[in-house]
């Protein structure tokens, strides 16, 4: 199994422009998170899906959208990225309801100039 | 709203020796309380949970007891290596809840 996989791992973008983070996990985990990390500030939530088909904010969603393609896979998109936004991404799964264990993916680290 | 406060880093010990990060959180009710370990470019792995007061959680020679009377959960080690130089993140969660709760997390570095 590998677990939680984040695509890209690295990745500049200037003002404005956009893309989308890809989060896939292929331990049938029905609730999925997104988090930002920055320093000082342990992680922040952004939003997450406790299934498939439902999406929620979190703790810090503004500048961000979600998707939940299917069971396996839950994306981030950034519609115009601000320097702000310059961050290191962690995507998260977990079993759910009863197992409170979260498995954290690799992290993609994001730069916006 | 709940938080969880971590003593502040970065911490730096030689081989062997003793290890105390504090941890102590905020909440109305009763969370399950975690701390999690992020080695430099890996992503985080839970290390240790405590669901109860009085729980104590322990893995790889790491410990933490969950006090309700003082609010904390400190992880401790009796001789740490090299090889837990990391960052170390404590949080909480509670059943119902739908989030993590973490502290600002604390950089370890052991030195030989």
């Amino acid at each position: 199994n590998a677990g939680v996989t984040q695509t890209p791992k690295f990745q500049v973008l200037k003002t404005g422009q956009s893309m989308t983070l890809q989060c896939a996990q292929d331990m049938n985990h029905n609730s999925m998170y997104w988090y930002r990390q920055d320093p000082g500030m342990g992680l922040r939530l952004i939003y997450y899906s406790a299934s498939e088909g439902t999406t929620d904010k979190g703790e810090v969603p503004n500048g961000y959208n979600v998707s939940r393609l299917n069971k396996r896979e839950f994306s981030l998109r950034l519609e115009s990225a601000a320097p702000s936004q310059t961050s290191v991404y962690f995507c998260a799964s977990r079993q759910g309801p009863f197992n409170d264990e979260q498995y954290f993916g690799p992290g993609t680290r994001l730069t916006v100039t | 709203g709940d938080s969880v406060t971590q003593m502040e880093g970065p911490v730096t010990l030689s081989e062997e020796a003793f290890l105390t990060i504090n941890c102590t959180y905020t909440a109305t009710g009763y969370p399950s309380l975690f701390w999690y370990v992020q080695y430099p470019g890996e992503g985080l792995q839970l290390l240790l949970k405590a669901t109860k007061a009085d729980d104590k959680g322990s893995n790889k020679g790491f410990e933490a007891t969950y006090r309700k009377e003082t609010t904390s959960f400190h992880l401790e080690k009796g001789s740490v290596q090299v090889s837990d130089s990391a960052v170390y993140f404590c949080a909480l969660w509670f059943t119902s809840g739908s989030r993590l709760t973490f502290g600002e997390g604390t950089q370890l570095t052991v030195n030989p």
